[in-house]
């Protein structure tokens, strides 16, 4: 079956812009999870959306906003572009929030702010 | 979630046995052992998970110790495309979604 699947894989914004990402996760999978990844601070965990409801958030500021639609489809925002938020941003999917530890992960988007 | 100790890099050679170490000595009852790996610029990708005893799918085998203070992931016939970083993490099998992963070990298969 189909894996997660990111969308763009790449792109290039410059600072003040907001960009949106959008992720389908693999089918039945109601959980999404959105995580940023930089060689300097690794995985950071962003938000986690089951069934429409965001469940847990990261420590990010607000500029960083996500949702989940009724397929389970999910969209990350990021606002007012800064220089920092230059990363990799991955979406992970799994069968339900808190069933289990067994995610799957996207190939990712890679953000580049200039 | 309890915290793991793995080496930062290691080689090993290619069609042979590649055994990557892990130490979570705070884990808890409840606490599942995780391995993911990351091939440079991908997603990472689940390999394997378990509680107690040894666990072996497709892609690996997980021994954990006893005690379940360490455990071990062998790569049977390691292969140039098995070089990645492998992750070991230690978390409850039912919360929440929120993946922590350190440094990882940067394992390099020699041909």
């Amino acid at each position: 079956k189909a894996g997660v699947t990111q969308t763009p894989r790449y792109l290039i914004k410059t600072r003040g812009q907001q960009v949106t990402l959008s992720c389908s996760p693999i089918s039945g999978h109601r959980s999404v999870s959105w995580y940023q990844q930089t060689p300097g601070q690794g995985l950071q965990f962003l938000f986690e959306y089951f069934s429409e409801t965001q469940r847990n958030k990261g420590n990010f500021p607000g500029r960083f906003s996500g949702r989940q639609f009724s397929n389970s489809r999910s969209e990350m925002n990021v606002s007012t572009l800064e220089l920092g938020d230059s990363a990799l941003y991955l979406c992970a999917s799994s069968l339900g929030a808190g069933l289990t530890g067994e995610l799957f992960f996207g190939e990712g988007s890679r953000l580049t702010v200039l | 979630d309890a915290k793991t100790t793995q080496p930062p890099s290691m080689d090993c050679a290619e069609g042979r046995a590649a055994n990557l170490p892990c130490n979570h000595s705070t884990i808890s009852g409840n606490e599942y052992v995780y391995w993911y790996r990351q091939i440079h610029s991908q997603g990472p990708q689940y390999i394997i998970h378990g509680l107690k005893n040894n666990e072996t799918n497709e892609m690996a085998s997980l021994i954990i110790t006893e005690d379940r203070k360490s455990s071990t992931l062998i790569l049977p016939h390691a292969t140039l495309r098995d070089t990645a970083v492998y992750y070991c993490i230690v978390r409850v099998a039912r919360g929440n979604n929120r993946l922590a992963f350190g440094k990882g070990n940067q394992v390099v298969v020699i041909p």
